[in-house]
């Protein structure tokens, strides 16, 4: 079935330092690639996506790009403020709306 | 604009209590879910719709009973709480199928003690 690993945390960052979130996936298709965010006491909200090999994602200084040769589509940000301080989920959809998650990753950025 | 709508935000149950978690969506969107949200796990599926009237299981429905009355509600029943259960909840709903985004509600805590 579809999975999602995403990279262990939490992490500690100082501001403006350069973020690099690991995301691998397996999926029996093409599935769609997405990046959720969820600051604290909030629900998910949608950071960026991409749907077919190669797209690159990008939102709020953040990218990501589908790579289907590594099955990969990992989140960077070259430069990190406070307030993106939040847990970062990696997810996929694959032919169906359904979405699987990965454990998500706690993201600190000190000031 | 509301989005997705949960109620409660907090609760507390007795183990063998039941109760319905509410979810109600103001954008006419087919699609809805439940997931739940526990530490190192990420989230995973309960039930989802994919419109009034259709309903079907997730990946971890056992414990759970919905229904999709309406294109704007689906509640989520606990029948008989357990511990197991204690997690953080949350409704989304999304417009159709492939590549659409999925809108989350707040969030319910449920404990069961």
């Amino acid at each position: 079935g579809d999975s999602v690993t995403q990279m262990e945390g939490p992490v500690t960052l100082s501001e403006e330092a350069f973020l690099t979130i690991n995301c691998t996936y397996t999926a029996t298709g093409y599935p769609s690639l997405f990046w959720y965010v969820q600051y604290p006491g909030e629900g998910l909200q949608l950071l960026l996506k991409a749907t077919k090999a190669d797209d690159k994602g990008s939102n709020k200084g953040f990218e990501a790009t589908y790579r289907k040769e590594t099955t990969s589509f990992h989140l960077e940000k070259g430069s990190v403020q406070v307030s993106d301080s939040a847990v970062y989920f990696c997810a996929l959809s694959d032919n169906d709306y359904k979405l699987s998650f990965g454990a998500g990753t706690t993201v600190t950025v000190r000031a | 604009n509301a989005g997705v709508t949960q109620t409660p935000k907090f609760q507390v149950l007795k183990t063998g209590q039941s109760m319905t978690l509410q979810c109600a969506q103001d954008m006419n969107h087919e699609y809805m879910s439940w997931y739940r949200q526990d530490p190192g796990m990420g989230l995973r599926l309960i039930h989802y719709s994919v419109g009034a009237g259709i309903t079907d299981q997730g990946e971890v429905p056992n414990g759970y009973n919905v229904s999709r009355s309406t294109t704007e509600d689906f509640p989520l029943r606990l029948l008989s709480a357990a511990p197991s259960q204690t997690s953080v909840y949350f409704c989304a709903s999304s417009v159709s199928g492939l590549n659409t985004e999925a809108f989350f509600g707040q969030g319910t805590r449920l404990t069961v003690v």
